[in-house]
């Protein structure tokens, strides 16, 4: 079955640094989404990502889809101790025959940011 | 902003006692989904319902498991006979019709704790 991985499983970082996660998908995606899940919270959609090669910004955000589809990436520049969370990447398999595939998510980068 | 809302939001029951975990979805979704996470771990699938219908379940989603939108609101999961390894965090999600332009809407979730 279609699998998502996601590195780096932590991070950690100071207040004003950058910070990247990455995610692969063994299957060519439909488009990939990214959630953002605070501490005690639930996912929070941030974005849908469906061409290939598609960048899309978000303020200090940068999502990226790859030309083949199976892999994204997000970064987030100068981050601030409000970025602290987990960044999920879900994606939807391109063949899944019927309405839609389901969202699989992967494991997710749990970011923390020190002052 | 609409929001999906789960109750309780916090649940303890006995080993194999049944529980019923309930959603109230985003009113004009079509796409209802429970997915469930294990603390700290990632978020996993568990089933999609669509038209008053399952659409696809994973494997975690055995015969103890069961699904229903009774009343055209609320969108149930019950667990018929809880193990210790169901104590999760379980989220109910929806989906409108825009399905691919849109994120799913998580509720805040209800943590299970199985004793």
């Amino acid at each position: 079955g279609q699998q998502v991985m996601q590195i780096p499983q932590y991070q950690h970082v100071q207040e004003g640094e950058d910070f990247t996660t990455y995610c692969n998908s063994s299957t060519t995606l439909s488009n990939i989404q990214w959630y953002k899940q605070r501490p005690g919270g639930h996912p929070v959609f941030l974005i849908q990502l469906v061409k290939s090669g598609e960048v899309k910004k978000q303020k200090r955000l940068t999502f990226q889809f790859g030309e083949a589809k199976k892999n994204s990436s997000l970064h987030i520049t100068a981050t601030q101790t409000t970025d602290v969370g987990t960044y999920f990447c879900a994606g939807r398999e391109s063949n899944y025959g019927g309405s839609q595939g389901n969202l699989i998510f992967g494991k997710g980068t749990k970011l923390s940011v020190k002052p | 902003e609409p929001e999906v809302t789960q109750t309780p939001s916090h649940q303890v029951t006995q080993m194999g006692q049944e529980v019923i975990l309930r959603c109230v979805p985003i009113s004009n979704h079509l796409y209802f989904y429970w997915y469930r996470q294990i603390l700290g771990q990632k978020v996993e699938f568990l089933v999609s319902f669509y038209n008053n219908e399952i659409s696809e379940k994973s494997e975690i989603f055995d015969d103890q498991f069961s699904v229903e939108r009774p009343d055209g609101s609320n969108f149930t999961l019950k667990i018929r006979s809880t193990k210790l390894e169901d104590s999760a965090m379980y989220f109910c999600a929806s989906l409108g019709a825009l399905v691919r332009t849109k994120g799913y809407t998580f509720g805040s979730g209800t943590r299970l704790t199985v004793v």
